[in-house]
C-alpha cells in the first residue's frame, strides 16, 4: 500500500528557516511534489523532485531521499505571506498523486 | 482561460437534493481531475479524464457520484440524492498531459459544498 506522513501543525518565526518533512511508503515512485495552499484558496504547486539531492529554488528547496522514502521542505528567510498549508504528494506507479494531510504552517513575527 | 475556472464557488442544499459542479479547465488541458478537501486534509482522487474518458475513476465513492467531459474541455461532476457526508471543497484541477512523473497539476479555486 501507500502511505505518506507529514506533520500536522508547526510554527515558525518571521525571518528563520523552517524545514517541514514528508515520510512516505509506497511499492512504485513516480515522483514528489510540494504544493502550497492557503486557506481557503487552491493548492499551487512549489516543487518536484525525481531524483535524489537537492533542489532549490529561491527560498524554497526541496530534497528528497528515495532509499529512506523522506522529503523535506526548506523555507528561508520566513515571510508572514508564507504562513499556509504545504502538501506533500507522491506519483504513483500510475503517475496518480497520493497526497499527505498537509502541515499548517503558522509564522509568528 | 487563464486559470481553472470552478462554478459555484458555494453551494448549500439539502439532504437528499441533487446538484451539479462545473469545472472549466485551462485551455488545450488534456488531463482533468476531481478532488474532494475536506478541512485539515490533502485532496482524495474521484475522477481524472484524458481527454473525453475516464481514464480512472476508482475514487468515487458511490453511485451517487458522476462526471462527464462530452467535449473533452469542461467537465461537470454529478452527485445524487446528497448526503451530509458529502460536504467538502471540490476541487478541480487540469494538466497539459498525463502518464509523466513531472505532471504539474493547476487547480480551481474549488466549490464548497454543504449539505444540511
Amino acid at each position: 500500500g501507500q502511505n505518506i506522513d507529514q506533520p500536522t501543525e508547526m510554527t515558525a518565526t518571521e525571518g528563520a528557516i523552517v524545514q517541514i518533512n514528508c515520510t512516505y511508503q509506497t511499492s512504485g515512485f513516480n515522483g514528489l511534489f510540494w504544493y502550497q495552499q492557503h486557506a481557503g484558496e487552491a493548492p499551487t504547486f512549489l516543487s518536484y523532485n525525481v531524483l535524489d539531492g537537492l533542489e532549490e529554488k529561491g527560498r524554497f528547496s526541496s530534497f528528497l531521499s528515495r532509499s529512506k522514502g523522506y522529503s523535506y521542505l526548506l523555507l528561508k528567510e520566513l515571510q508572514m505571506k508564507d504562513s499556509a498549508s504545504y502538501l506533500c504528494a507522491l506519483s504513483d506507479s500510475n503517475y496518480q498523486l497520493i497526497w499527505g494531510a498537509g502541515t499548517k504552517l503558522i509564522i509568528k513575527p | 482561460g487563464a486559470g481553472v475556472s470552478q462554478t459555484p464557488s458555494n453551494k448549500v442544499t439539502e439532504k437528499g437534493k441533487y446538484v451539479e459542479l462545473r469545472c472549466d479547465p485551462i485551455s488545450g488541458h488534456t488531463a482533468l481531475y476531481w478532488y474532494r478537501q475536506s478541512l485539515g486534509q490533502g485532496p482524495e482522487f474521484l475522477i481524472y479524464f484524458q481527454g473525453t474518458g475516464a481514464a480512472d475513476d476508482s475514487g468515487l465513492p458511490n453511485d451517487r457520484f458522476f462526471a462527464v467531459r462530452p467535449e473533452g474541455s469542461v467537465s461537470t461532476l454529478k452527485i445524487q440524492r446528497t448526503e451530509r457526508g458529502d460536504s467538502a471543497v471540490y476541487l478541480c484541477a487540469s494538466s497539459l498531459t498525463s502518464g509523466t512523473g513531472a505532471n504539474v497539476l493547476t487547480f480551481g479555486a474549488g466549490s464548497r459544498l454543504t449539505v444540511l
